[in-house]
């Protein structure tokens, strides 16, 4: 079975402009999450959702940034509009919404605001 | 909130030598700690997982030990071999594994 699937896996921008990063968590997972990963800050969850629904996104930085989960196969991580302070690598992970706890990571982007 | 304090930050070990990481977390209402390996260029992998009810899980050379009084948990690898060369995370959760917070990270080096 495929893993957590990413897109793009790299990305450069420059400031001011919108950032779309993609998420297809594993297949029969229905918990997925959005972190993000920086030298400073080291992994933070920005946002989970249940069963397509947002449940916390406490860890939101700012209303620049949005997460969707229209299916239960995809997610996006919006950022609009982008400033260098984004630059980070961003993980989506899944995980079976009961009877697990386990969380698996997706490969990750790389995303670089200049 | 959960804070999730790990040490050391960096570790060098001769091969075969064992290493341990150690991690303490905040709150006490926390129930599931997992620790990932995260190898470069990649996302965190899981390794190994504890949860409240019990003091010691093992996995062949890896092992995971809860003390719940203390509020600390530690990772354990005997018999190091150069490929577990990678940075390792220690993680806290209170509900069901959802809300992680995980610790700042160990850069582990095995020398040949």
């Amino acid at each position: 079975d495929a893993g957590v699937i990413q897109s793009p896996r790299h990305e450069v921008t420059e400031m001011g402009q919108e950032v779309t990063l993609r998420c297809k968590p594993i297949s029969g997972h229905n918990s997925l999450f959005w972190y993000r990963q920086t030298m400073m800050r080291g992994l933070e969850l920005l946002i989970y959702f249940n069963n397509n629904v947002p449940i916390d996104d406490s860890g939101m930085p700012e209303d620049r940034f949005s997460a969707k989960m229209p299916n239960a196969s995809f997610s996006t991580l919006k950022i609009q509009p982008s400033e260098p302070r984004d630059s980070a690598v961003y993980f989506c992970a899944s995980k079976q919404a009961t009877n697990s706890y386990e969380q698996y990571f997706g490969p990750g982007t790389r995303l670089t605001v200049t | 909130g959960e804070n999730v304090e790990q040490h050391p930050s960096t570790l060098s070990v001769q091969e075969g030598d064992s290493a341990v990481i150690k991690c303490t977390y905040s709150d006490s209402a926390s129930n599931y700690f997992p620790w990932y390996k995260q190898e470069l260029g990649k996302g965190p992998q899981l390794i190994i997982d504890i949860r409240s009810n019990v003091g010691e899980k093992k996995d062949q050379r890896i092992a995971v030990t809860l003390n719940k009084t203390a509020k600390h948990f530690s990772l354990h690898i005997t018999e190091t071999q150069p490929e577990d060369s990678a940075v390792y995370f220690c993680a806290a959760s209170n509900n069901a594994g959802n809300m992680l917070t995980f610790g700042g990270g160990t850069r582990l080096m095995v020398k040949p």
